[in-house]
């Protein structure tokens, strides 16, 4: 049973306009999430995060927005750039584990 | 330069053998993991450890063997018994306290194909 879920496989996204990509989560215990970047043949690196005790957190161009009645949360990157396209994934905490989704493969078009 | 160094990049090994992937870290983290990414998929948890001489399974353990002797280091071995050991394979650390330290970060992974 995935408690992370992620259902955009992919999304594509015009240069210059917003990409938002979505996680659902199941379990309420959760009490921290991040979001990592992947590009093929490397590591993830990780790229923001949000308490549960928040609603909301931003770096740069990037924002999280975290919906606990939901249980759901959403990366926004505004305006989206070349460089971003990649797979992004959602991961929630579990004590000292951290719970991943499927990711999605987000494309930027020129 | 503090990291997560994982060797080799890419790794041949012919069906029926073991073969020991390495991970080592210099973030003087206490918690290490390993997990294996499949085409397509996330990343599943293979095993993890939170501190020396003391591993856990996560969700896919069979057919693979750790060792924690080493703070900074945490080899894992795909044993022959590994069905479909063919996958990118990925280390990652964390300072394994709450709230930031949940953040781990990662290798720049291992990729092991099986002839």
């Amino acid at each position: 049973d995935q408690q992370v879920k992620q259902n955009s496989p992919s999304l594509s996204v015009q240069e210059g306009r917003i990409s938002i990509l979505n996680c659902d989560y199941t379990n309420s215990m959760f009490d921290y999430f991040l979001w990592y970047k992947k590009y093929p043949a490397e590591g993830p690196t990780f790229l923001i995060s949000i308490s549960s005790i928040k609603d909301k957190n931003e770096d740069g161009r990037f924002t999280v927005f975290l919906n606990k009645s939901a249980k759901h949360l959403s990366l926004h990157i505004v305006p989206s750039q070349p460089g971003d396209s990649a797979v992004y994934f959602c991961a929630a905490s579990d004590y000292y584990q951290l719970i991943w989704g499927a990711g999605t493969k987000l494309i930027i078009k020129p | 330069d503090g990291g997560i160094t994982q060797s080799p990049k890419y790794l041949f090994r012919k069906e029926g053998q073991n073969v020991t992937l390495s991970c080592e870290q210099n973030l003087n983290h206490d918690a290490m993991y390993w997990y294996r990414q499949d085409p397509g998929q996330g990343l599943r948890l293979i095993y993890y450890s939170q501190i020396v001489n003391d591993f856990q399974k996560g969700d896919i353990a069979e057919g693979y063997s750790v060792s924690r002797e080493k703070k900074e280091s945490f080899p894992l071995t795909v044993t022959s018994a590994q069905k479909n050991p063919t996958a990118f394979y990925l280390c990652a650390s964390s300072s394994g306290t709450r709230g930031a330290g949940y953040e781990q970060f990662f290798g720049p992974g291992t990729r092991l194909t099986v002839l």
